[in-house]
Order: structure tokens, then C-alpha cells, then sequence
């Protein structure tokens, strides 16, 4: 079975573009996490997405946001980007439906460098 | 702040030891824990996890002791080997409502093992 794949693995924007990122996860997958990686903050979690809908959300601005299809797959939109928002932004795919956590399988990563 | 922590930033050890990652947390409503092991340049792979209504689980050479009382988590590696040299993530999931996606990570702690 393939993992959770991100695209593109490396991108190099400028302050004040904006960015998408995407995420496949496992197949038969439903649920979908980003994350956020930082030296200085670690890993953070942004958003978690199940059948379309998000379920939760993570203490960030409303510059990131995200977006998940009916085939599971993931976006996420980082808006004005600022320096700050250079990372390595992480996509987990999880099989649990409801009740319960269930292991998260994390994928590369995107790694976004803002000039 | 955050909830989850690491006692040590790195970790030294002879191949062949043993070795002890700790953990602590501070949300007792968490029911869920994950060790990760990430390496340089890949995602965050699942190690094993641990339920709050147990105190300890065992897989291939890895054993996680949970200590609800102390809110303490720790991950001991047995005849601990260069391919375990990485960053080690403890992770907690507050199960809000059934949703599983949002793990809160701690600062991570860097296993170095000597040959």
C-alpha cells in the first residue's frame, strides 16, 4: 500500500504570496492532519480534515486554511505569506472513522522557505 | 505553553545499551500517546502507541510505560542500534468529541548512538 504523499516536496516563496500544498493519503484513508514544523516551536498541529469537513482546528491565523475532496485528498493555503511561515508543513492520513484515536501515518513533508 | 514535554534534548548512548526517552504531559483528559521517531529529512514514523487505560505496551525491542499518576511517558529501547539514531516525539491526543487529529507533540529528544 503507498503512503501518504506530499507535493511539491520543496518550495521557495516571497513575503506576501500565497501557497498551496497537497496531500494523498493512504488509500481508504478518511481522515487527513497538517502539521507544522519549526526548530522553534516543533511540530504544531493546524487542521484535521474527515469526509470533507473539518473536524478540528489548531491555534493559527486565518491565513491557513484547507480543504479536503470527496477522493480524501488534502489541500492546505497558507495566504500573505510571512517569514515566520517557513517550515516543513506535514500531512498525517489516519482509517479511524469516529470514536477513538487511531495511528497517524505522516507523509515526507512540504518544505516551504519564505524570502 | 505546551502540554507535553521532554525532560532530555539529547540522549547519548552506546550501541548495544539500553536506552530511556521520557515524556512528561500536563492535560490528564489526554487518552491517547504516541512515540515517534522521526530521521533527518523524512515524516514522523509511528512507533507505538498507548492507551490511557493501560501502563504498558511492548513491541519489537521498544517498551512504553505510561504513569497517569505523575503524568509521565517513557520509551525504552533495548539493545538500542546506530539505525535508531533520530529525534524521538512524544505525542498526546486530547479526544474531543471523537475527533483523533489533533496530536499535541513535545519538543522531541535526539538519540545518538555511538558504535
Amino acid at each position: 500500500k503507498a503512503g501518504v504523499t506530499q507535493t511539491p516536496r520543496y518550495l521557495i516563496k516571497t513575503r506576501g504570496q500565497q501557497v498551496t500544498l497537497s496531500c494523498s493519503p493512504i488509500s481508504g484513508h478518511r481522515s487527513v492532519s497538517w502539521y507544522q514544523q519549526t526548530p522553534g516551536q516543533g511540530l504544531q498541529f493546524l487542521f484535521e480534515y474527515f469526509s470533507e469537513t473539518q473536524r478540528n482546528k489548531g491555534n493559527f491565523p486565518g491565513r491557513f486554511s484547507g480543504r479536503q475532496f470527496s477522493n480524501s485528498r488534502s489541500e492546505m493555503n497558507v495566504s500573505t505569506l510571512e517569514l515566520g511561515d517557513s517550515a516543513l508543513y506535514l500531512c498525517a492520513s489516519s482509517s479511524a472513522k469516529t470514536g477513538g484515536p487511531h495511528e497517524q501515518f505522516f507523509g515526507p513533508g512540504t518544505r516551504l522557505t519564505v524570502l | 505553553g505546551e502540554s507535553v514535554g521532554l525532560h532530555l534534548p539529547t540522549l547519548s548512548v552506546q550501541e548495544g545499551d539500553n536506552s530511556i526517552i521520557n515524556c512528561a504531559y500536563s492535560n490528564s483528559a489526554s487518552d491517547y500517546f504516541i512515540w515517534y521517531k522521526q530521521e533527518s529529512g523524512k515524516g514522523p514514523q509511528f512507533i507505538i502507541d498507548i492507551r490511557s487505560n493501560m501502563d504498558k505496551r511492548q513491541g519489537q525491542r521498544v517498551t512504553v510505560l505510561l504513569n497517569k499518576t505523575v503524568k509521565h511517558l517513557s520509551l525504552q529501547i533495548a539493545a538500542t542500534q546506530p539505525g535508531d539514531s533520530a529525534v524521538y516525539f512524544c505525542a498526546e491526543n486530547l479526544n474531543y468529541g471523537g475527533s483523533q487529529g489533533n496530536l499535541i507533540f513535545g519538543k522531541g529528544t535526539k538519540l545518538s548512538v555511538k558504535p
